[in-house]
């Protein structure tokens, strides 16, 4: 167990309404990345981060903006949540430094209305 | 062309058998790889990591990568019901430090008892 944690595990909200999902571990490690997987995509990298106020983006960051103000916690929000949004959300960190070695939250369900 | 790419499948095996996952990848993405199983609704799991050109086996998993062919594949010996997932391959794309992994579409795995 990496100590990852996100939050909500599930919302529904409207299109337009802003939403923000968090992620949160407890072992202080530097990278921490944000996915969304859909049917027939796979996981796609949204943003991801290499430390406090270090991030950049992914494959499918149009409509995403992160933040990281502590190590502990990695927020993405969609300013204005559209329908093509809906989808389920994952956060990993690593804790081998900056390898493909990533251990994933449960998820966060996402449904746009 | 995708950066790694996989046949969604779905791969369907007589229990007892062995399981070939096949996947692709660009020139962009480097020489490290991985594979990660996701049961339905769970968050994917690292069961591979391969590094070198040849083979790498960890129980009945053997990761292969073939670099000249850019090519990579995991062989589940003995399928066993269990096994039935969703496998994702992935390739670290970019830099030592500031790197990303980017997943392939997956291949839904079916071993029928």
């Amino acid at each position: 167990d990496a100590g990852i944690t996100q939050s909500p595990r599930h919302k529904v909200t409207e299109t337009g309404t802003p939403v923000t999902l968090r992620c949160h571990q407890t072992e202080n490690h530097r990278y921490m990345y944000w996915y969304r997987q859909d049917p027939g995509h796979g996981l796609r990298l949204i943003h991801y981060s290499y430390g406090v106020k270090d991030t950049d983006k992914g494959e499918v960051s149009d409509g995403y903006s992160v933040s990281r103000s502590k190590t502990e916690d990695f927020l993405l929000t969609l300013e204005s949540a559209t329908s093509s949004q809906t989808s389920v959300y994952f956060c990993a960190i690593s804790t081998t430094g900056a390898s493909g070695e990533l251990f994933f939250g449960e998820g966060s369900r996402l449904t746009v209305l | 062309q995708k950066e790694v790419e996989q046949n969604s499948g779905p791969l369907s095996v007589p229990e007892g058998a062995i399981a070939s996952l096949n996947c692709t990848y660009s020139d962009r993405v480097s020489q490290s790889f991985f594979w990660y199983r996701q049961y339905s609704g769970k968050s994917p799991e690292l069961i591979m990591s391969i590094y070198s050109n040849g083979d790498k086996e960890d129980g009945r998993f053997t990761a292969q990568l073939n670099k000249a062919s850019q090519y990579v594949s995991l062989l589940i010996r003995d399928s066993q019901p269990s096994d039935s997932a969703t496998y994702l391959c992935a390739g670290w794309y970019g830099s030592s430090n500031t790197g990303k992994l980017i997943f392939g579409q997956g291949t839904t795995l079916q071993v029928k008892p």
